[in-house]
């Protein structure tokens, strides 16, 4: 059973398009975290938030928690060749636990 | 941020024999380490929790025999693929949490493992 829906999971877009990426959830979480994934590494930690209706912004990417801490968003304005990659979000029921993740949304940004 | 070391990198090995994979927090101390497997163009899948001095939690469906795990020390996680087979060709990353209980887990770079 997937408890985190990420949608959608393929994006091709053209450089300077805007574009949102969607987690849904029935569960509600302590925290979400949103990754960025290149191919053969890691994921690296974008953000985290912990505030049901929390927006944080980093450069061009906006991120949202739903008020009752169950869904997010990460929007991304005017969208660069630098930001394709492998956008994965993780949700956390507790503070130090494990985290649950989406399937993943797969960028492809296109100059 | 902290550092998250994973090694090896990449490793080959032949259907039947065993590799360790070495997960270690290098500047700071994590009670807590997560393992997953993650295919081509797919999400990370939770294999196990692995606790400092204790034995580690496995996932339904994942063979704790096949896939032994050891949290000797608070910096350092290994996890052993068993008599390997091509079906365990995969991308395997571990996390660590800091001990600080902010939350905050960190990825290593992660290990391709293929086994021919």
């Amino acid at each position: 059973t997937q408890l985190l829906e990420q949608s959608p999971q393929f994006l091709s877009i053209q450089e300077g398009e805007n574009l949102t990426v969607y987690c849904n959830s029935s569960s509600v979480f302590s925290s979400l975290q949103w990754y960025r994934q290149e191919p053969g590494e890691g994921p690296v930690l974008l953000v985290t938030v912990v505030t049901g209706g929390e927006v944080k912004k980093l450069k061009r990417l906006t991120f949202q928690f739903g008020d009752a801490r169950k869904d997010s968003s990460l929007h991304i304005t005017a969208a660069q060749t630098g930001d394709t990659g492998l956008y994965l979000c993780a949700g956390a029921y507790n503070q130090g636990g494990k985290l649950i993740f989406g399937q993943g949304t797969e960028l492809s940004v296109k100059p | 941020g902290a550092v998250v070391s994973q090694h090896p990198s990449w490793v080959i090995c032949k259907s039947g024999t065993s590799v360790k994979i070495e997960c270690r927090s290098l500047d700071f101390q994590a009670t807590t380490m997560f393992w997953y497997r993650q295919f081509p163009k797919q999400s990370l899948m939770l294999m196990a929790t692995s606790n400092e001095g204790s034995k580690a939690t496995y996932e339904q469906g994942v063979e704790k025999d096949k896939f032994l795990i050891n949290h000797a020390s608070l910096t350092l996680s290994t996890l052993t693929v068993t008599s390997a087979h091509p079906e365990d060709s995969s991308f395997y990353i571990c996390s660590a949490l800091q001990a600080d209980r902010t939350g905050k887990a960190f990825f290593g770079q992660g290990t391709r493992l293929t086994v021919v």
